[in-house]
């Protein structure tokens, strides 16, 4: 069965440095790899996905994510960060071309960017 | 155009008593998946309907139950609730299994 390890529970930042939010997987054979960004009381926004090709992926708000097939890791980054970037994120996986796995979802990682 | 919509919003329930949620998907999606989000757990995977077919299914127990209509919304049950049942429910829709996700608002569930 695949799943999604969030090693860090809550990252710490200042306003204008880079972030970094860390996810590892563990899928058979190739990934579908999502992240995912809630605010409070609220659902959960797509913001990139990796499907194939570039391992280098650009998604909405400026956040972009690299994968790595031989770390099995799919770490969400961004140059400069903003107080309106905090929230929670959340990494998901799926295996490859598969209607018969879900999508999976790791814990979650608290990210606070501090002005 | 719409996105994915859950009602109700909030419930209240009390121990003992069933509730139904209800989610209507983006219209064209005929992938509806339920997740159960509490602190601490993350979101926790309950089951995923495919043309009316539960396609994957987390591990809850028997109490938690869904089904997906023709016109793709899909509802899920709760019988017997217990105080841990208290959680965010989300529902989330996609196109196909290489597509991401759109997610509803959720129904939070408070049971006392």
């Amino acid at each position: 069965a695949q799943s999604v390890a969030q090693p860090e529970d809550q990252v710490n930042v200042a306003e204008g440095n880079p972030l970094t939010v860390k996810c590892t997987y563990s899928v058979s054979g190739n990934p579908y790899l999502f992240w995912y960004v809630q605010y409070p009381n609220r659902g959960l926004q797509f913001l990139l996905k990796y499907i194939t090709g570039d391992n280098l992926v650009k998604g909405s708000y400026g956040f972009e994510a690299e994968f790595n097939k031989s770390q099995t890791s799919f770490h969400l980054k961004k140059p400069s960060a903003l107080v309106s970037d905090s929230a929670l994120y959340f990494c998901a996986v799926r295996a490859y071309n598969s209607g018969n796995t879900p999508l999976v979802f790791g814990k979650g990682t608290r990210l606070s960017v501090i002005a | 155009k719409a996105g994915v919509t859950q009602t109700p919003r909030y419930l209240i329930k009390t121990r003992g008593q069933q509730v139904t949620l209800s989610c209507s998907p983006i219209s064209g999606h005929r992938s509806v998946s339920w997740y159960q989000q509490t602190p601490g757990q993350g979101l926790q995977f309950l089951f995923e309907y495919f043309s009316e077919t539960q396609r994957n299914k987390g591990n809850f127990p028997g109490r938690f139950s869904g089904r997906q209509f023709s016109n793709s919304r899909s509802e899920m049950n709760v019988s017997t609730l217990e105080l841990g049942d208290s959680a965010l429910y989300l529902c989330a829709s996609s196109g196909g299994v290489n597509t991401e996700a759109f997610f509803g608002q959720g129904t939070r569930l408070t049971v006392v």
